[in-house]
């Protein structure tokens, strides 16, 4: 079955306790790319993929790291997390970075930063 | 640069009625629109896309229509059922260096009640 996997679904931590969220997809997707979810603000795009070793920022990448060192994997890494990053963050993958190209999402991960 | 707007929720409707979500979107050049749904506790779903102008997209009986001279593409359905509640997110998929993302609306709450 094609699917976006993320882990963990859900975690509680403290702040400054690196954390790692994984995402890996079976589609052979070129693109992938993680958002986060707010009350009143929609998705907003954290950072992407267009290929293996080509990642950049979104529109809200302060605190956060990843990498691309496969083409089916692509973790988030909050380094130093704090509260104000406690969302929904959600993966997503697509076939190339074409326009037209429909995103493919995971079932979300819920951090609580305390 | 590229926005969404969809009208406020909760969207309250009885089963069977006709549901409008109203979305409008700004872009420069020909964006790709697409209906995402998020039902309770799960990822977001690609519902419906259009890729061109006076493209209609449809599934599960949703249908919208791109219009660019209205910069519209507002979701109905002509008999909503329960199962149908769920929050719906409009977005769109730009040109460019802007089609790296897709930028989201806030999204709606739809409630359907028997």
């Amino acid at each position: 079955e094609a699917q976006v996997t993320q882990n963990p679904r859900y975690l509680i931590t403290v702040t400054g306790k690196k954390l790692t969220v994984t995402c890996s997809q079976n589609m052979n997707h070129e693109y992938m790319s993680w958002y986060r979810q707010d009350p009143g603000l929609g998705l907003r795009q954290i950072y992407y993929s267009m290929n293996v070793e080509v990642t950049d920022k979104g529109d809200v990448p302060e605190g956060y790291k990843v990498s691309r060192k496969e083409k089916r994997n692509f973790p988030l890494i909050l380094e130093s997390p704090s509260p104000n990053q406690t969302s929904l963050y959600f993966c997503a993958s697509s076939f190339g970075g074409g326009n037209n190209q429909p995103q493919h999402f995971g079932d979300g991960t819920r951090l609580s930063i305390l | 640069g590229d926005s969404v707007t969809q009208m406020e929720g909760p969207v309250t409707l009885s089963e069977e009625a006709f549901l409008t979500i109203n979305c409008t979107y700004t872009a420069t050049g020909y964006p790709s629109l697409f209906w995402y749904v998020q039902y309770p506790g799960e990822g977001l779903q690609l519902l419906l896309k259009a890729t061109k102008a006076d493209d209609k997209g449809s599934n599960k009986g949703f249908e919208a229509t791109y219009r660019k001279e209205t910069t519209s593409f507002h979701l109905e359905k002509g008999s909503v059922q329960v199962s149908d509640s769920a929050v719906y997110f409009c977005a769109l998929r730009g040109q460019g260096g802007t089609a790296s993302k897709l930028t989201f609306g806030t999204g709606t709450r739809l409630q359907v009640t028997l």
